[in-house]
């Protein structure tokens, strides 16, 4: 059964460090979304991105954070300047369609910033 | 607000028996509801959605959730807990009548069956 994979599995910086964080989409998807989760927090959405551009993206989603689609398969994250409260477990997920379609979710990047 | 609430931090079952994980919600409208289980060092593995149609949904491992619009709920349940059942279990919403694609996830329910 086709997956979505990330890499790496645990990233650990410095603080002001800029990370990328990759992820490899199922194939025959269309949209792409990166979420993250603060330990003991909630799942929280960070931008959902869709034919070469972002589609949606939350309030977390700011100036320091950028998505990019370099080539036909991956799909990454990159943080600018690091802080401490970006230390969490990012996912990547990826759906076929976005109307009534299932957002498939990747083993997650876990970020540790020192 | 949108929000998803997954009461019980914690529930504990005995092998064999019947598991409830509850699940309540606050969306307008007919929103997308979804079930994902999470194994250690694992991703988000979908589970079962409610989209339209009939309120039971079945979905993988067993699995079935009851959509109540009346009492915004949409509890996960199996008729028969497995140890291997053992996990983080997310209920998730999205609301797509206001256009968004983002789901809202509960802040999970970790599931133990003990044997």
């Amino acid at each position: 059964e086709p997956e979505v994979t990330q890499t790496p599995s645990h990233q650990v910086t410095q603080m002001g460090q800029e990370v990328i964080l990759r992820c490899v989409p199922i194939s025959n998807h269309l949209y792409f979304y990166w979420y993250r989760q603060i330990l003991g927090q909630k799942v929280e959405f960070l931008v959902s991105f869709y034919n070469n551009e972002i589609s949606e993206k939350s309030e977390i989603f700011d100036d320091q954070f950028s998505v990019e689609r370099p080539d036909g398969s991956n799909f990454t994250l990159k943080i600018r300047s690091t802080k401490l409260e970006d230390s969490a477990m990012y996912f990547c997920a990826s759906s076929e369609l976005v109307s009534t379609d299932t957002q498939y979710f990747g083993p997650g990047t876990r970020l540790t910033v020192l | 607000a949108q929000s998803v609430a997954q009461p019980e931090d914690q529930v504990n079952v005995a092998e064999g028996n019947p598991l409830t994980v509850k699940c309540t919600y606050s969306v307008s409208g007919n929103p997308y509801l979804f079930w994902y289980v999470q194994y250690p060092n694992r991703g988000l593995q979908f589970l079962l959605k409610y989209i339209t149609g009939d309120n039971l949904v079945k979905g993988s491992y067993g699995f079935e959730a009851e959509f109540n619009k009346s009492q915004t709920s949409f509890h996960l349940k199996k008729p028969s807990a497995l140890v291997s059942d053992s996990a983080l279990y997310f209920c998730a919403v999205r609301d797509h009548l206001s256009g968004t694609y983002k789901y809202i996830f509960g802040t999970g329910t970790r599931l133990k069956v003990l044997a």
